[in-house]
């Protein structure tokens, strides 16, 4: 099985501040790899898939990086409504899994 | 629009049986590609894939689950039925329905709102 594991656990930052969330594959999964936003009592959304593809709706301030086993979500300027978890996924290899997520608090 | 909703018991007790049914609409599992699965997430960890069924009734489970886990389909009915036998009080989570593409995989998209069990005597 394909550990993620997500860095910082916790990520403190002001509004308009840049956020960067880091995700780490314990083997290669190409770009197939996906972040999704979960704020809480919601479900969660999907942001980006194949490392770097924003889905429909998603604003541009969220860009995706990386391939093989080290990935990285980005969220140029904090805005309010971005405050949430956010979890990495895998879909290179079964199980699909998930990282344990990365909270962005307000600072 | 794909739509999917989780319908089931809220409260199982512990050795039960649950069964959690997820009803969609806007895809068919008779078109090649389409699959739907189920995750979960306990209070405040993180999420699990449980399983996926796929339009051609190929099936993925967790390994570390899948003695209990039964995933099956009626694509007449756009229903897409999990059975987990022996359920446990650490199986309490919020099971979500989810929507995936075997051809072109994007991850997990839609995701149904989640239905909450709590595994009590």
């Amino acid at each position: 099985e394909i550990v993620m594991t997500q860095s910082p656990v916790t990520l403190s930052v002001s509004p308009g501040e840049r956020a960067t969330l880091s995700c780490k594959a314990s083997q290669s999964v190409s770009s197939d790899l996906a972040w999704y936003q979960q704020k809480p009592g919601q479900v969660p959304r999907l942001l980006i898939y194949g490392a770097s593809t924003r889905t429909t709706g998603i604003p541009a301030r969220f860009s995706g990086s990386g391939s093989g086993t080290e990935f990285t979500l980005t969220i140029s300027s904090l805005q309010s409504e971005d405050f949430a978890v956010y979890f990495c996924q895998q879909y290179n290899k079964w199980p699909r899994t998930f990282g344990q997520g990365t909270k962005v608090e307000i600072k | 629009q794909i739509t999917l909703k989780e319908s089931g018991p809220s409260l199982v007790k512990p050795t039960e049986t649950l069964t959690l049914t997820c009803t969609f609409s806007g895809l068919s599992l008779s078109t090649s590609g389409e699959g739907v699965g189920w995750i979960r997430q306990p209070p405040g960890k993180a999420l699990e894939c449980l399983a996926v069924i796929y339009w051609d009734d190929d099936k993925r489970y967790s390994p570390s689950l899948k003695n209990r886990l039964t995933i099956t389909k009626d694509t007449s009915k756009n229903q897409v039925v999990l059975r987990m036998t022996n359920m446990d009080p650490r199986d309490t989570a919020t099971y979500f329905c989810v929507h995936s593409l075997w051809f072109g995989e994007k991850g997990f998209d839609p995701w149904g709102q989640g239905t909450q069990v709590i595994v009590s005597s």
